[in-house]
């Protein structure tokens, strides 16, 4: 079954409103988790990394702004997308490691679609 | 920095028709290389990780192998259901898990 779950698998959200996207780990503590975007029949890339307890690392060219990570618990970690624009719209995805590493768990992922 | 390159890019096979799926890659120390295999308008589902140059894992029709330079995904007598698009990521180390991925083969096999 699956053991990263993401919330909600589809939102649909006006021009300068804000998106929250949960994501969680369902049967093990993750003090590390990863977000990616990917565009249509593209790979994955990452945004940034979720750390517990302490400020989010993102990747070069994603705005921290804009993309708002907070890793409120164990098992949980959260994506706020602000003032969505239309170029924003996505499908985004997170990842948890297990095992110390040995196993990495995708979520089912979230499509954004800013109108 | 880490570098995957997969190949090819897309792949028809016919059902029962085996093949294999490359993953090059270049890390400046492996600590582990995963694949994946997405479906579409969903998250990537783990299948393998490898760590050692000669180390093979093995799941229903599906074995991975792995040698100092690339990984082999090889798919022995398909079916249709194994359409998808396989990725390949690599973990290079440091305290955190970050993968890097290659852009994936597209595996379409038809009955």
């Amino acid at each position: 079954g699956a053991v990263v779950s993401q919330h909600p698998s589809r939102v649909i959200c006006k021009s300068g409103t804000s998106v929250k996207i949960e994501c969680r780990s369902l049967d093990f503590q993750a003090t590390t988790m990863f977000w990616y975007r990917q565009f249509p029949k593209k790979s994955l890339m990452l945004m940034a990394t979720s750390n517990e307890g302490s400020k989010a690392t993102y990747e070069q060219g994603v705005e921290k702004d804009k993309f708002l990570i907070n890793h409120a618990s164990l098992t949980l970690s959260t994506l706020t997308v602000t003032s969505a624009h239309p170029e924003d719209s996505s499908f985004y995805i997170c990842s948890a490691p297990r095992l110390a590493g040995v196993e990495q768990y995708f979520g089912p992922g979230t499509r954004l679609t800013v109108t | 920095e880490d570098q995957v390159t997969q190949s090819p890019e897309a792949l028809r096979l016919q059902e029962g028709e085996s093949s294999s799926l490359n993953c090059s890659y270049t890390v400046s120390g492996l600590r582990g290389l995963f694949w994946y295999r997405q479906d579409p308008g969903k998250g990537p589902e783990f299948l393998f990780t490898l760590y050692s140059a000669g180390e093979e894992k093995e799941k229903e029709r599906l074995k991975a192998t792995l040698t100092k330079k690339e990984s082999f995904l090889h798919i022995t007598a398909p079916k249709p259901e194994d359409s998808a698009t396989y990725l390949c990521a690599v973990n290079s180390g440091g305290s955190n898990y970050k993968l890097t991925f290659g852009k994936g083969t597209l595996l379409t096999v038809n009955p």
